[in-house]
């Protein structure tokens, strides 16, 4: 079953501003992870925030988490025709041999030139 | 980086017949890979956990006879889509799990049954 709500569902922005998108689940979680997929193609990972982090950065890239509300929030920075894609959120509720996640059901993104 | 590859990277097949789809790690070895399955614009679906040397865990919902896992080596896992069926079209993901939470996903398999 899905954890993960992503909103916007979909987003369509210019060159250059920034994109926000969201993430809301419903259980305890280990972490929460941001992926990225380029139209049939397979999933590339983005960044992974633990439950007991905040914030996390990457390059143009921010994550936050907010464990009393459920919810993660990815923020593009000076957005690129290039990272017009679908973004998901997945959440990971265990450790160890165990550990699996499970996907939101995205937000398709796209980027103006 | 880890890559995981698949393949085929698109099958077409007749309504009946078997297709084995393969999942590799390339340059690590992983004990535990995940397969996925994925609808048109929709999330992917957690179909089973591949467990080398042992017996895949099925999601609930999930026929295990109908989809067969065999994960023989610590960089190959198989997964047989058996008497294939048009419901049975769709866009298929591997996974492979290198350190405890982060899965390296392959590029996907595209199944047509007709």
């Amino acid at each position: 079953s899905q954890q993960g709500e992503e909103d916007p569902q979909a987003l369509s922005i210019q060159e250059g501003e920034n994109a926000t998108m969201n993430c809301s689940y419903k259980t305890s979680i280990n972490n929460l992870q941001w992926y990225r997929q380029n139209s049939g193609r397979g999933l590339v990972h983005l960044i992974l925030i633990r439950s007991n982090e905040r914030e996390k950065h990457s390059g143009r890239l921010r994550v936050t988490l907010d464990t009393s509300k459920k919810s993660s929030s990815l923020l593009i920075t000076a957005s690129r025709a290039a990272d017009t894609a679908s973004y998901f959120c997945a959440t990971g509720n265990d450790t160890g041999a165990n550990s699996k996640l499970t996907f939101g059901k995205g937000i398709t993104l796209s980027v103006r030139p | 980086g880890a890559v995981v590859s698949q393949h085929p990277s698109r099958v077409i097949c007749k309504s009946g017949t078997s297709v084995k789809i393969e999942c590799r790690s390339l340059d690590f070895q992983a004990t535990t890979m995940f397969w996925y399955r994925q609808f048109p614009k929709q999330s992917l679906m957690l179909m089973a956990t591949s467990n080398e040397g042992s017996k895949a865990t099925y999601e609930q919902g999930v026929e295990k006879d109908k989809f067969l896992i065999n994960h023989a080596s610590l960089t190959l896992s198989t997964l047989t889509v058996t008497s294939a069926h048009p419901e049975d079209s769709s866009f298929y993901i591997c996974s492979a799990r290198l350190w405890v939470e982060t899965q390296y996903f392959g590029p996907g398999t595209r199944l047509l049954v007709l």
